[in-house]
């Protein structure tokens, strides 16, 4: 069975620029969350959708945005793009939203690598 | 991440037994989990606590103590593919916050 996956695998944008990122989850599972991962740090919370609805938003400016479809992909949009936004973007996905029950594993893509210049 | 505190780096030899601490706020806690993430991949899961107590799964062990905030991760017979970023992370009021990650270095 194929795992989450991400893509583009790596990114270059320059400031002011805007960015789409995509995600597609494990066959099955209905949640997809974002994380942004700086080098040296652990991923910090963005967006988590679930049946297509926003059910979790961490601390990050409205040039942040975010939208799951129909087949539970997810795509991650960033405009505005900002130097400080170069990191690695995560998505992970689970049987259902976070609730605290095993069955919110989560399960990471690969990531995409955004470097902003 | 704010909350979860985790030693940044800790060294130990192959073959030996290492255990990486957590600590975390327990206001709306739900679970803990524990990731392996080596450099310039995603995290992949270790465990995940709901309970008190230790859980083993081969060479790796989970301990969560919920009145004292506190878990650790235990890993056994050391191998040099060890050598990774090994991330707790607090499941808390349906969110999930990251510790900065154990970078932890192996040596023959």
């Amino acid at each position: 069975d194929a795992g989450v996956t991400q893509s583009p695998t790596h990114l270059i944008k320059t400031r002011g620029q805007h960015v789409t990122l995509r995600c597609s989850p494990i066959s099955g599972h209905k949640s997809v969350s974002w994380y942004q991962q700086v080098l040296g740090q652990g991923p910090q919370f963005i967006f988590q959708y679930y049946e297509k609805e926003e059910r979790g938003r961490g601390n990050f400016p409205d040039r942040f945005s975010a939208r799951q479809f129909p087949n539970y992909s997810s795509e991650l949009n960033v405009n505005a793009l900002l130097l400080g936004d170069s990191a690695l973007y995560l998505c992970a996905s689970s049987l259902e939203a976070v609730r605290g029950v095993s069955t919110d594993t989560q399960y990471f893509g690969p990531g995409t690598r955004l470097t902003v210049l | 991440g704010q909350n979860i505190d985790q030693p940044t780096e800790m060294t130990a030899t192959e073959g030996a037994i290492v255990q990486i601490n957590c600590t975390y706020q327990t206001s709306g806690f739900n679970g803990l989990f524990w990731y392996q993430q080596h450099a310039g991949e995603a995290p992949t899961f270790l465990s995940y606590n709901v309970l008190d107590g230790l859980e083993e799964k081969g060479r790796f062990s989970s301990f969560l103590s919920r009145s004292k905030g506190y878990s650790y991760l235990l890993l056994k017979e050391l191998q040099m593919k060890d050598s990774a970023s090994y991330l707790c992370a607090e499941d808390s009021n349906y969110q999930l916050i990251w510790g900065a990650g154990t970078k932890l270095i192996i040596k023959p």
